[in-house]
């Protein structure tokens, strides 16, 4: 078991690019998570997956924002022409239970 | 609207003694809690759950305790040691429902352990 994790650590664009991030949870696990946190917050939920279906979205997680899982293991999250408030930590969980298990986070920056 | 809130940003204790952190919320449908703590660069790292059906959980030297008629829950840390120095979440679900399980975390509360 090698836990959750998540890549690129760190990624830098400019405004109006697109970007792509990449999750692999726990091999057994079929629930997955993507949250989104910011400086002084909690992670807040954006969307999750139940093997792969998508089952819920957030209201956070705008048109511009679309999520896959395909075959129900690795996730991508992709994000579009990024905007400013885009800046956050995207962190991926997975878990079976109520018990979530969180990789280390996409630290993205939009210049 | 925050659902959960952890109204102190900050803890300092020292080496040996206890820490408390305090964590309520609002939302009566909540019915399983947990902590979380996390270190800088890194993601959140479970630490201890409590289903509402239970007013004490216990895991070596961090204890969680529910007072469901204050919504209200606190996690004790004793002996607390400087590697306890992190930024501790709390977190809580509606087992119930469509909620699928999602988190609904706290601020976040630093507690910083001196030696």
């Amino acid at each position: 078991d090698t836990g959750v994790s998540q890549d690129p650590r760190h990624k830098i664009t400019k405004r109006g690019q697109n970007v792509t991030f990449r999750c692999d949870p726990i091999s057994e696990h079929n629930r997955l998570y993507w949250y989104r946190q910011t400086l002084g917050q909690g992670p807040e939920f954006l969307t999750y997956f139940q093997n792969e279906a998508q089952l819920e979205k957030s209201r956070l997680l705008s048109d511009r924002f679309s999520a896959e899982r395909p075959k129900g293991s690795f996730s991508t999250l992709e994000i579009q022409r990024t905007e400013q408030g885009d800046s956050a930590m995207y962190l991926c969980a997975s878990g079976t239970g109520y018990e979530q298990y969180f990789g280390p986070g996409t630290r993205l920056t939009v210049t | 609207d925050q659902q959960v809130k952890q109204n102190s940003p900050s803890l300092s204790v020292q080496e040996g003694r206890i820490s408390i952190l305090n964590c309520d919320y609002t939302n009566s449908m909540f019915d399983y809690f947990l902590w979380y703590k996390k270190y800088p660069a890194e993601g959140p790292t479970f630490l201890i759950s409590i289903s509402s059906i239970k007013d004490k959980n216990e895991d070596g030297r961090f204890t969680v305790f529910l007072n469901k008629s204050a919504k209200h829950l606190s996690l004790h840390i004793v002996p607390s040691q400087p590697g306890d120095s992190a930024v501790y979440f709390c977190a809580a679900v509606d087992a119930g429902g469509t909620s699928y399980g999602k988190l609904t975390f706290g601020q976040g509360t630093i507690l910083t352990v001196h030696p």
